[in-house]
């Protein structure tokens, strides 16, 4: 079955520490996105790509960074630059065409800061 | 600049009611609009979407959307809930041609016996 898997589900980081996040699809499609989810806040764009090898600053990229050597993948480093990590992050993707706004989710991983 | 608003942080009914959330969008042209739900813990499940045409959108799970374009308003609505449409609802907007998506801030339904 097509999909998005994001490893891991859980994570915990010490204070200091890059940690990475991963991002897998097997949906063929070119987008894709980087969200953080914090309570009563909604979804914030950190990062997306539209192509291999290009990506784009979304609304939260400070403390973040990301690569697309592949087409199917999508890692985000959170680095120690990140004042506060602790959230829910859900990686997404898109196809493209008129239907590019509708985005696909993985199940998210959940990163505390100890 | 686009903003999606739902009103309504916390929504409770009881089971076998009917439902309405609310979303509000701020946008110059006809936008892309969309439903999502979420699952504790888990990721955002796309419900129904808006491109053009028909005002009144079905979707999956029971639920339907009216694009009114005059109130710019894009409500979600269930006839009669179930225990299992626990969740958070998220309304969404995005613009022709472009990728990225804007989420409201949600509304949390929970559902009483």
């Amino acid at each position: 079955d097509g999909g998005i898997t994001q490893s891991p589900k859980y994570l915990f980081r010490k204070e200091g520490q890059n940690v990475t996040l991963s991002c897998e699809q097997n949906l063929n499609h070119d987008a894709m996105y980087w969200y953080r989810q914090d309570p009563g806040q909604g979804l914030r764009l950190i990062y997306y790509s539209q192509i291999v090898n290009d990506f784009q600053k979304g609304d939260i990229a400070e403390g973040y960074s990301v690569s697309r050597e592949k087409k199917e993948s999508f890692p985000l480093t959170v680095t120690s630059a990140q004042k506060n990590p602790t959230a829910f992050y859900l990686c997404a993707s898109s196809p493209p065409g008129r239907e590019r706004g509708e985005q696909f989710f993985g199940p998210g991983t959940r990163l505390t800061v100890l | 600049a686009q903003s999606v608003t739902q009103p309504d942080i916390h929504i409770t009914v009881s089971e076998g009611a009917s439902l309405e959330l609310r979303c509000n969008y701020s946008y110059g042209a006809t936008p892309y609009l969309f439903w999502y739900v979420q699952s504790p813990g888990q990721g955002l499940q796309l419900l129904l979407k808006y491109f053009s045409g028909d005002t009144l959108v079905q979707g999956i799970k029971g639920f339907e959307a009216e694009f009114k374009r005059s109130q710019s308003s894009f409500n979600l609505r269930k006839p009669s809930v179930h225990w299992s449409d626990a969740a958070e609802y998220f309304c969404a907007v995005s613009q022709t041609g472009a990728n990225n998506l804007f989420f409201g801030t949600g509304t949390r339904l929970t559902v009483i016996p």
